[in-house]
Order: C-alpha cells, then structure tokens, then sequence
C-alpha cells in the first residue's frame, strides 16, 4: 500500500507570498493519478489538479502542479486571502495527511 | 453542471447503522464512480468505497466488513451503509464522484453530512 507525506504540515504565509507544497509517496507514483484538492471548512474538498499537472475547471493559473516519480509539488505562485486553507494530495484511494496554509 | 447532494441521520448511537443517501444531477451515472470519503474531526480525508453504476464495488479494507454502498439508476442515487458504529466512525462524510477514464480524480462532492456516534 502506497503511502503520501506532505510537507511541511503547516505553511505560514502572507498574502502575495509563494507557496510550495510537497507529496512525496512511499513508492513510484503513476502522474496520471495524482491530483491535488483544496479544503476549506465548511465546505467540500475543491479538485485543484489532476494528472499531478492539469488544471481543473475554472481553477486560477496560480496555482500549478508538478513532480513525477516519487515526489510532487503544488505551487501557488502568489497566494491570495481565499487561498488559505488545507491542501491534499490523492492517489488512488489514498490521501496524503495535507499541509495547511495559514495566514502569517 | 453537476450536483451531489446527499442526507441522512447525523446523530446514532454505538452499534445502530449509519445510513447515507447522495442524489446525483445534471449528469450521467454512466462511465463514473460513486465514492463516499470522510473526514474525522481534526483529521484528513479517508476513503471508505466505491461503486459504479454498474453495481461493482470496492470498499476500504480497513472497514469492508462493515460497509455496503448501493446505487439506484431510476432515481440518480447511491447509498452508504455502516454497521455497528462507534465514537470511532465520528466524521464529516462525503459522497463525491470518480473520474477514472484517464486520470484518478474526484471532481464533484457533495456538501458533507456530519455524523456524530455518542451514547
């Protein structure tokens, strides 16, 4: 059974910062199943990436996905207020623990 | 634009069945999965099954003695049951939908039920 790390657990940031969030899985990851979500409370997980580089449906170019093999990066190239929340990374039916990204 | 929405009891009692529903519109059933994930409170998501619209399904190991998903085509739905809960099974759950043809992913959720296990 694959299993994902995220790192780091929690990302302290300010408004217009970069984000870098990592995935790094136990073994080889397919890209084709990697896909990154965001997690707001109170509301539903948002599909962000799939693919581990495609953008989902209306999600803003900010935000970008990459890596192959065990290790994969969602990037948030200048984060803004609605940004801050938890990230995760899935494979298959496997969630990665998430980092959150919190306000500075 | 698809839409998952889903209901059920949010309150039982250790040993009683949780029961969900998940009405899917403004889509197909066809050529998807069916999935139900939760989320214990202060933790991440945990996938618990699938199922297509087929009928076939796969559930986590961890909890497949206790759970059976179900699917109704005529009315657009698919149902969560789990046996015996305990304090354990506390969560946010979620139906959401699967998206296997090329990629792996889960592009529409439902709005999440909060199920709480307490004596």
């Amino acid at each position: 059974e694959i299993v994902l790390t995220q790192s780091p657990g929690t990302l302290s940031l300010s408004p217009g910062e970069r984000a870098s969030l990592s995935c790094r899985g136990s073994e080889s990851l397919t890209s084709n199943y990697l896909a990154w979500y965001q997690h707001k409370p109170g509301q539903a997980p948002r599909l962000l990436i799939f693919g581990a580089s495609h953008r989902a449906t209306g999600i803003p170019d900010r935000f970008s996905g990459s890596g192959s093999g065990t290790d994969f990066t969602l990037t948030i190239s200048r984060l803004e207020p609605e940004d801050f929340a938890v990230y995760y990374c899935q494979l298959l039916d496997t969630f990665g623990p998430g980092t959150k990204v919190h306000i500075k | 634009q698809v839409q998952l929405q889903q209901w059920g009891a949010g309150l039982l009692k250790p040993s009683e069945t949780l029961s969900l529903t998940c009405a899917v519109s403004g889509g197909s059933l066809s050529d998807y999965y069916w999935n139900w994930i939760r989320q214990p409170p202060g933790k991440g998501l945990e996938w618990i099954g699938e199922i297509h619209h087929s009928g076939s399904t796969t559930y986590n190991p961890s909890l497949k003695s206790r759970v059976s998903i179900s699917i109704d085509t005529s009315k657009k739905q698919f149902s969560l049951r789990l046996n015996s809960v305990t304090a354990a099974d506390t969560a946010l759950y979620y139906c959401a939908r699967g998206d296997y043809s090329s990629y792996y992913y889960f592009d529409f959720w439902g709005q999440g039920t909060l199920v709480t296990v307490s004596s």
